[in-house]
């Protein structure tokens, strides 16, 4: 158990409307990363943070904002949903040392858009 | 460019050995996760593999561009989807499909 949470669990939604996930962890680790996992696609990065205030994009990342204002926190805002973007949504923590990334995910985030 | 391949789908019957394999294109050295996704549990980290290990790590060499995973003697507990994740200098990070594995009693 690395200390990840995430919220909501389970989120229906109304397209067009704004919608944020957070996700939590305890262990003060710098990197924080969201995925979304669709069938046929497997997991891909939407976002990722190396430090407070520090994010960057990753392979999916339109229609999609990231915030991290503290450590503990990793937010995901939707700005205006759409259906495209129903999918389950993976937090994740980096335990990183000189050359290696080992991640730890959270429970995930199931969203559907309507 | 990088990139990963896993094999769609895998059907096995109980006691059967299995590979399943990441074909990956990169540049440099990359390392290597294995990750299996249980149903309605959050992924898990099963295995690395790095350059330095890449002898100790059965049926494949990192090198090569092929790192497969072998299970010996699979359960019906062993069905889930497991991923192979290349992770490219200190951010780039690159997961396959998944290979989606079931295994009949």
């Amino acid at each position: 158990d690395a200390g990840i949470t995430q919220s909501p669990r389970h989120k229906v939604t109304e397209t067009g409307t704004p919608v944020t996930l957070r996700c939590h962890q305890t262990e003060n680790h710098r990197y924080m990363y969201w995925y979304r996992q669709d069938p046929g696609h497997g997991l891909r990065l939407i976002h990722y943070s190396y430090g407070v205030k520090d994010t960057d994009k990753g392979e999916v990342s339109d229609g999609y904002s990231v915030s991290r204002s503290k450590t503990e926190d990793f937010l995901l805002t939707l700005e205006s949903a759409t259906s495209s973007q129903t999918s389950v949504y993976f937090c994740a923590i980096g335990r990183r040392t000189s050359d290696r990334n080992e991640q730890f995910f959270g429970p995930g985030t199931r969203l559907t858009v309507l | 460019s990088n990139s990963v391949k896993q094999t769609g789908q895998i059907t096995v019957s109980e006691g059967a050995s299995v590979t399943m394999n990441c074909t990956y294109t990169s540049t440099g050295y990359p390392t290597l996760f294995w990750y299996v996704e249980y149903p309605s549990k959050p992924l898990q980290l099963l295995q690395r593999e790095t350059m330095e290990n890449s002898k100790n790590f059965g049926g494949g060499n990192i090198k090569d561009k092929n790192s497969p995973i072998v299970k010996y003697s699979v359960q019906v507990s062993d069905s889930a989807v497991y991923y192979c994740l290349l992770v490219c200098g200190t951010d780039k990070l690159i997961f396959g499909t998944g290979t989606r594995l079931q295994v009949f009693p």
